[in-house]
């Protein structure tokens, strides 16, 4: 099973609403990877997940929370997000942080209003 | 510091025509290169990689790279192109960057196949 799954594939909130992302893999793989991608743009990093714990914070502002329960889930927890945070979020795994080709789950498309 | 620069942002093919998406990475230690393929409304799904050994890598749909270091190029290839193959491409580099390994991604070429 080389598949990483993701829900909800759409999602639509409001700027005061409270919602959450969730990414799993069940490939035994120990990174875990969230992006953020524009249209026409290429995927741009966000947090890193090595071993379930955060190695990698892209600067992002806190309203974004991610969260790793254990080495096949991974959440990301949004609040008070701003009209620019409408995005496709796309979560990947890799069998380790490093040179290992990643594998990306079919991301979430997300519109604040 | 590593990069990757993506020559052209669109590139246009009829069917049955040679592909070519350039790609050209900068970095300081040996590099791990990717292509990465991107339909409409999915997320982004590996064609081929290079680590080590062999320079021409082979991969899925068709697809090859040629990994040439005095050039410092990664170059994907089709020899014909097919509908199906019209999508966004991502050649991305991965190495040490500050004692992490984090992948850098080239800003993309939209692949357009006429009839």
């Amino acid at each position: 099973d080389t598949e990483v799954t993701q829900t909800p594939k759409h999602l639509v909130m409001g700027m005061t609403n409270k919602k959450s992302l969730k990414c799993e893999q069940h490939m035994g793989h120990r990174a875990m990877y969230w992006y953020k991608q524009k249209a026409k743009k290429p995927p741009e990093l966000m947090f890193v997940y090595s071993y379930e714990k955060l190695s990698i914070n892209e600067s992002v502002p806190s309203r974004f929370s991610p969260e790793c329960p254990n080495s096949s889930l991974l959440n990301l927890h949004l609040h008070a997000l701003q009209p620019e945070d409408s995005a496709l979020y796309l979560c990947a795994s890799s069998r380790q942080t490093g040179t290992y080709e990643q594998y990306f789950g079919p991301g979430t498309r997300l519109t604040v209003t | 510091a590593q990069s990757v620069t993506q020559l052209g942002s669109h590139v246009s093919v009829s069917e049955g025509a040679l592909v070519l998406l350039r790609c050209n990475y900068s970095s300081s230690v040996p590099p791990y290169l990717f292509w990465y393929v991107q339909y409409p409304n999915q997320g982004l799904q590996l064609l081929l990689k290079y680590t080590t050994g062999a320079t021409l890598v082979k991969g899925i749909n068709g697809f090859e790279a040629e990994f040439k270091k005095s050039e410092t190029s990664f170059h994907l290839t089709k020899p014909s192109a097919h509908m199906s193959d019209a999508a966004e491409y991502f050649c991305a580099v991965s190495g040490a960057s500050g004692g992490s390994y984090i992948p850098t991604f080239g800003r993309g070429t939209s692949l357009i196949v006429h009839p």
